[in-house]
């Protein structure tokens, strides 16, 4: 089954540094999401991604925040300079379509501790 | 944000019996419900849905049931399975946005 993969699964950076989080959707999906879970809190809403802009954004998806379909596979979200408080899981989702009855489907995430 | 909250942190089931997970919305525009399950280190998977005009919905082991009016979903699985031991996320979404609102989990450990 196709599967949405992330990379790295884990990123330790120092704080005020960039970092990138890589993602592959499935191949043949056009909507694409951001999400993060800070430990022992919900799943959280950043930003989704159709037609190379962004459809919508949460206020967590400020200033320093950036998304980017670079070619036809991958999916970036960069932060550009790192904060503690980013330290969390970041999932990246795919869906086929807008409709709402199709499920977004879930990367492992990348788990990104800032020092 | 508490627009989708599952009120049990934890459930522990015996194997064979029927797990019940909970969850309650408050916003009347959501148009779908979801059901993830997640293993640690991994992402959520899609496990089952429902359209806010239905009342039920099964897939094998798995049914959701959703009662409008009470802004109430569950998740029945029957027979629950060792394998089955996860965290369980209820999610929302409307049409007017393609977000999905999450609640906090339920963890189920099932005991064989």
């Amino acid at each position: 089954e196709p599967e949405v993969t992330q990379t790295p699964s884990h990123q330790v950076t120092q704080m005020g540094q960039e970092v990138i989080l890589r993602c592959v959707p499935i191949s043949n999906h056009l909507y694409f999401y951001w999400y993060r879970q800070i430990l022992g809190q919900k799943v959280e809403f950043l930003v989704s991604f159709y037609n190379n802009e962004i459809s919508e954004k949460s206020e967590i998806f400020d200033d320093q925040f950036s998304v980017e379909r670079p070619d036809g596979s991958n999916f970036t979200l960069k932060i550009r300079s790192t904060k503690l408080e980013d330290s969390a899981m970041y999932f990246c989702a795919s869906t086929g379509s807008s409709s709402t009855n199709q499920p977004q489907h879930f990367g492992d995430g990348t788990r990104l501790s800032i020092l | 944000d508490q627009q989708v909250k599952q009120n049990s942190p934890s459930l522990s089931v015996q194997e064979g019996r029927i797990s019940i997970l909970n969850c309650d919305y408050t916003n009347s525009m959501f148009d779908y419900f979801l059901w993830y399950k997640k293993y640690p280190a991994e992402g959520p998977t899609f496990l089952i849905s429902i359209s806010s005009i239905k009342d039920k919905n099964e897939d094998g082991r798995f049914t959701v049931f959703l009662n409008k009016s009470a802004k109430h979903l569950s998740l029945h699985i029957v027979p629950s399975q060792p394998g089955d031991s996860a965290v369980y996320f209820c999610a929302a979404i409307s049409s007017n946005t393609g977000k999905l609102i999450f609640g906090q989990g339920t963890t189920l450990q099932v005991k064989p």
